[in-house]
């Protein structure tokens, strides 16, 4: 069965960067994009973006400004990473990162339980 | 602000029917985009609960239901149960934005 196991929740302080991973399996890992979808606390759902697991290709949501928010892939162990840097207190969030449905590259059917990172000093 | 409008909240008693509305614009819903609906428990993932405007994945029961029409669409929820508390999300696709987007959400609360 399709599975995202995402890694552990993070603390971090104001100005670091942080790396979250995403290990799929189940299913060919190359066959299937990966997105990032954002939940601050309270708040609703916030499509970052998602990575072509074939070319390596990131799309990133218009929303993100500037290159804090990195896409990449490690297809050798079927894994996605999401690296946001420079981190501000506002980046505290739920990242999950999502697969979508086949042949529906923007329905989310398979989702990750979520890594939550907490900025603060 | 959301590019999809949800109202914040709606309520309903164990057994009632309760309507979700999810207003876009003539770059998403009016494009001819699809919408999904999504329902996240507390404290869980969201999980899918409509495709492709009508469609309900395996496993879903057939009281949740969904519309679109125009710009806008609805989810439906029959037989309201109390596990059915919950946050639902309407979610298509902007070519304006160039991306994905997602409603507010719509707390559902049963009395």
């Amino acid at each position: 069965q399709v599975q995202l196991v995402q890694s552990g929740s993070e603390l971090k302080k104001p100005g670091a960067s942080v790396k979250v991973s995403c290990k799929a399996s189940g299913y060919t890992f190359t066959k299937f994009s990966i997105n990032w979808v954002r939940q601050a606390p309270g708040q609703g759902l916030e499509w970052l973006g998602r990575i072509n697991t074939n070319t390596g290709n990131p799309t990133y949501a218009q929303g993100l400004t500037g290159r804090r928010f990195v896409f990449s892939l490690d297809t050798s162990v079927n894994t996605a990473y999401l690296q946001i840097s420079s981190l501000k207190t506002e980046d505290t969030a739920v990242f999950f990162c999502v697969r979508p449905m086949a042949q529906r590259l923007n329905t989310f059917e398979y989702w990750g339980l979520g890594t939550l990172v907490t900025v603060s000093s | 602000q959301s590019v999809l409008t949800q109202p914040p909240s709606v309520s309903g008693a164990p057994g009632q029917r309760v309507t979700i509305s999810c207003t876009g614009s003539s770059s998403n819903f009016g494009a001819n985009y699809d919408v999904q609906w999504y329902q996240q428990l507390p404290g869980k993932g969201p999980k899918l609960l409509i495709y492709d405007n009508t469609n309900r994945p395996s496993g879903v029961p057939d009281r949740f239901s969904a519309s679109k029409s125009g710009t806008s669409a609805s989810l439906a929820i029959s037989g309201l149960q109390t596990e059915d508390e919950a946050d639902y999300y309407c979610q298509s696709y902007d070519n304006i934005l160039s991306g994905s987007v997602f409603g507010g959400g719509t707390k559902l609360t049963v009395l």
